[in-house]
């Protein structure tokens, strides 16, 4: 299993300019997530997806957009590339299932992007 | 609003002591509270995680302490190692229902082992 895979690794964008993120998963989890990792902040969650087809909010999803049309991918639209969204970018799935077991909750990260946005 | 509030954010250690990482959550209906660690260049990684209706767990040399009554949890690493240097956050989520499976992260540690 690859995991979690996401491209590219790094990305430079001038303003205005628009890209997709992109991220894919091999091991049939129900469950995916986009977030934002800034010096000091922590993660914070821009969207995620309990299901092909489902998709909702996280914590900034303002300038970028997302899809979920198979259950292995879950890419990441930044339509408008603005300074403020210059990030490293993390993907993460998880099974998405209620019960004790931490396997159940565990989400499973990708190497991150980097993007910059000038 | 920040939901999982986490201190210090760096922490020095030497080689052989004990790190302690604090984090603190005013959410009472959070019901699963891991910690993750990532390394320079890579994403977090699951390291222990803890629920609510245990005051602590230990895997190996790392420990979750949890006091539910002052809505704490904290991060113990016995003999610390240089290979321990890496960020550490905390997190939080409310385990059911619409948000089974958000995590809510503290802002992270960054953890330094002197050899």
């Amino acid at each position: 299993n690859a995991g979690v895979t996401q491209t590219p690794k790094f990305r430079i964008l001038k303003i205005g300019q628009s890209m997709t993120l992109q991220c894919t998963q091999d091991m049939n989890h129900n469950y995916m997530y986009w977030y934002r990792q800034d010096p000091g902040m922590g993660l914070k969650l821009i969207y995620y997806s309990v299901g092909a087809g489902i998709t909702d909010k996280g914590e900034v999803p303002n300038g970028y957009n997302v899809s979920r049309s198979t259950t292995e991918d879950f890419p990441l639209r930044l339509e408008l590339a603005a300074p403020s969204q210059t990030s490293v970018y993390f993907c993460a799935s998880s099974l998405g299932l209620a019960g004790r077991l931490s396997s159940y909750n565990e989400q499973f990260f990708g190497p991150g992007t980097r993007l910059t946005v000038l | 609003q920040q939901q999982v509030k986490q201190s210090p954010q760096s922490l020095i250690v030497q080689k052989g002591g004990i790190s302690i990482i604090n984090c603190a959550y005013e959410n009472t209906a959070f019901d699963y509270f891991p910690w993750y660690q990532q390394f320079p260049g890579k994403g977090p990684a699951l390291l222990i995680a803890i629920r609510p209706d245990v005051s602590e767990k230990k895997e190996g040399r790392f420990t979750i302490s949890f006091n539910k009554s002052a809505k704490q949890f904290s991060l113990h690493i016995m003999d610390s190692q240089p290979g321990d240097s890496a960020t550490y956050f905390c997190a939080a989520s409310i385990d059911r229902g619409s948000t089974l499976g958000r995590l809510y992260f503290g802002r992270g540690t960054q953890l330094t082992v002197w050899p």
